[in-house]
């Protein structure tokens, strides 16, 4: 079966500093990936999506950027994180190929937090 | 961009009760799924549904995918106290993206013992 890991759990950085957030899927191969953010108004905002190794979409402007290094690696990242980065970040994964109404299943999400 | 309008946005009922909410779009769309979040966790998948009519069960939860294939529903019977979370809709509107999904605003469900 497949599953999704997310690290770190838990993150406090200080305005300025680097990010770097990782996710890894397992049991499968070339799975659509995703990056979302939750604010604490509950909604689930897309940030970046990959449908192959270096291939990054993203869908807001903003202080992120996206990376797929390797086929189930998916990696969120920031050069100098902003007071308005805080929030639930969350790794999704979906499977690609002929049918294309695939779910998407979550990780555990990481809580970043700026200070 | 699309949007979904999920209804209530918060529920407080007592243990024993059975709940109800729904989610609407003004387009049509040929997947509707069900997810929970519990504090701190990611969403997790309770139902998929693929076709219009569709009327699917996993054991207390029950969905359905509209007739109009603008609206589903998530019905949760006799809840308990572990039912205590986030319920999201989520669906891909016909003719969008083969990969993004639209996600309601969620409604936030509390079980009083």
């Amino acid at each position: 079966s497949q599953t999704i890991h997310q690290w770190p759990a838990t993150l406090v950085q200080p305005v300025g500093s680097p990010l770097s957030l990782e996710c890894t899927v397992e049991g499968t191969s070339n799975p659509n990936l995703y990056w979302y953010r939750q604010a604490a108004g509950r909604g689930l905002q897309l940030l970046f999506y990959s449908v192959g190794i270096g291939q990054i979409s993203s869908e807001v402007p903003q202080n992120l950027s996206a990376s797929r290094p390797q086929d189930r690696q998916f990696i969120l990242s920031s050069k100098k994180l902003l007071l308005s980065d805080s929030g639930f970040y969350l790794c999704a994964w979906s499977l690609a190929g002929y049918w294309r109404n695939q779910p998407q299943h979550f990780g555990d999400g990481t809580r970043l937090s700026i200070l | 961009g699309q949007q979904l309008n999920q209804s209530p946005q918060s529920m407080f009922i007592q243990e024993g009760e059975d709940v109800s909410m729904n989610c609407t779009s003004s387009s049509i769309f040929n997947t509707w799924l069900w997810y929970k979040q519990d504090p701190g966790e990611g969403p997790v998948l309770l139902i998929a549904l693929y076709k219009a009519g569709e009327l699917t069960s996993n054991g207390r939860l029950t969905a359905q995918f509209g007739i109009t294939r603008k609206d589903s529903f998530l019905n949760i019977s006799a809840s308990i106290p572990s039912d205590v979370g986030i319920y999201f809709c989520a669906g891909r509107n016909l003719g969008g993206s083969n990969y993004k999904l639209t996600f309601g605003k969620g409604t936030l469900l509390t079980v009083n013992p």
